[in-house]
Order: C-alpha cells, then structure tokens, then sequence
C-alpha cells in the first residue's frame, strides 16, 4: 500500500513564478493537509481539504497561495508569484477522516521549495 | 489558542545511554492526541508515537515511551538504548482536535547521538 506521494521532491523557481506542488494520499484517505516548514523551524499548518472542499485554510497566506483537492487526481498547492520567502519544505499528510481513531495523519516525503 | 514549546533545542546522548527530550503544550481542551514524530535528515516525518489523553497509562513502543502528566501539561519522550540511528530532529505535536484535527508543532530538539 503506498503512502502519501509528493512530487516534485525538489522544486526550483525564479522569483515572479508560479510553483505548483502535488499530493497524492494514501489509498482510502480523502483528506488532506499541508504544512509549511520554513528553515530552522517546525511545521506549521497551513489548509486542510476534503475530496472537492477546502474545510479550513486558517494558515494560508491571504494572497498567493491556493489549495484544491479535486474529485479525481492529486490535491495541489499553488503559489502565485513567488518570493525568497517561499523558500520552505512544504508537507502534505493525509488521513481516512477526522475522528480518534483515524489518527494519526500520515506524512509524505514533503517537496523543497528553493527561490532564486 | 494551543501552543506547544519544546525548550530544548539540542541533546546528545553516549550510544546505548537513556535519553530524555521536553515538551509542554498549552490547552484548554479535555480530550486530545499528543505525538513525537522524528525528522531523519531526509526530512520524513516519521511517528514515534501517540499517547490519548483520556489514557492515564503511558504510551510506549519499544525503546520509546512518554512521560505524560496532564495536569501540568507536559508531555516527554524517553528514548532507551539509544542507537546511532536515532540521531535526528524530534518535534513534539498537539491534536487541535474539534472538525479538523490539524497538528500543532513545537519547534523541535536536535538530537546527537555519539558512538
């Protein structure tokens, strides 16, 4: 059973570009979550997705960065116009549901983000 | 709003040594999951392991096991044996619980491992 797959691994863009990083969960899972770690730093959670819905993006940038989770295919993170400071390891981790027993959330290998 | 503050930001350990990393967490929340993943250099996210709090038994797996103490809100790892293997990047993390159940990190503790 494959885990959560991210691709790319690693993802070079000049500032101004668009990055655009990919998600597939795990079989059976139909949520989703991204998570952000800057340098030197923990994982801080940015949007949380169910199959064609965004559930709650309360730690998602106001401009730049979308999320989507479409009924077939992987979930995408997209950052618009990006900055230096979007240099980061971006997570996505995914889970069957939301009750006790579908913890905990599985992670993928996470996709680093360079800005040049 | 839920915080979690690891205030060690490095150890180290003598291989085969008992090693233990600090975390507390803030929260008014009753029922909620606590968690130790573990960041190799490859940058996984890899779950050591999870204690319930409505459990008063501490969770162990193998050589790990926690220390958890709900009324003080404190929530450590132990770590037995330490292999050289262990040597990584641990990061203790709250369930927020309610309809979303989004993580809460702390900042993480660095951990050396000698031979």
């Amino acid at each position: 059973n494959a885990g959560v797959m991210q691709n790319p691994r690693h993802l070079v863009r000049r500032r101004g570009q668009e990055a655009r990083l990919r998600c597939s969960p795990m079989k059976g899972h139909s949520h989703v979550y991204w998570y952000r770690q800057l340098p030197e730093e923990g994982l801080k959670f940015m949007v949380y997705l169910q199959k064609e819905n965004i559930i709650d993006e309360s730690g998602m940038p106001k401009e730049r960065f979308s999320a989507e989770f479409p009924k077939e295919g992987p979930s995408i993170l997209r950052i618009q116009q990006v900055v230096r400071g979007d240099s980061a390891a971006y997570f996505c981790a995914s889970s069957p549901g939301t009750g006790w027993m579908d913890q905990p959330q599985h992670f993928g290998d996470g996709t680093r983000l360079s800005i040049l | 709003a839920q915080t979690v503050t690891q205030s060690q930001p490095e150890m180290s350990v003598q291989e085969a040594e008992t090693v233990t990393l600090s975390c507390t967490y803030d929260t008014s929340e009753s029922d909620y999951y606590l968690f130790w993943y573990k960041q190799p250099p490859s940058r996984q996210m890899i779950l050591v392991i999870r204690q319930e709090a409505y459990k008063q038994q501490n969770a162990t797996e193998n050589r790990f096991s926690v220390n958890f103490q709900k009324a003080a809100k404190s929530f450590s790892l132990k770590i037995s044996d330490s292999q050289l293997g262990d040597a990584a990047m641990y990061f203790c993390a709250y369930d927020y619980g309610g309809a979303t159940n989004k993580l809460i990190f702390g900042t993480g503790t660095l951990l050396a491992v000698q031979p």
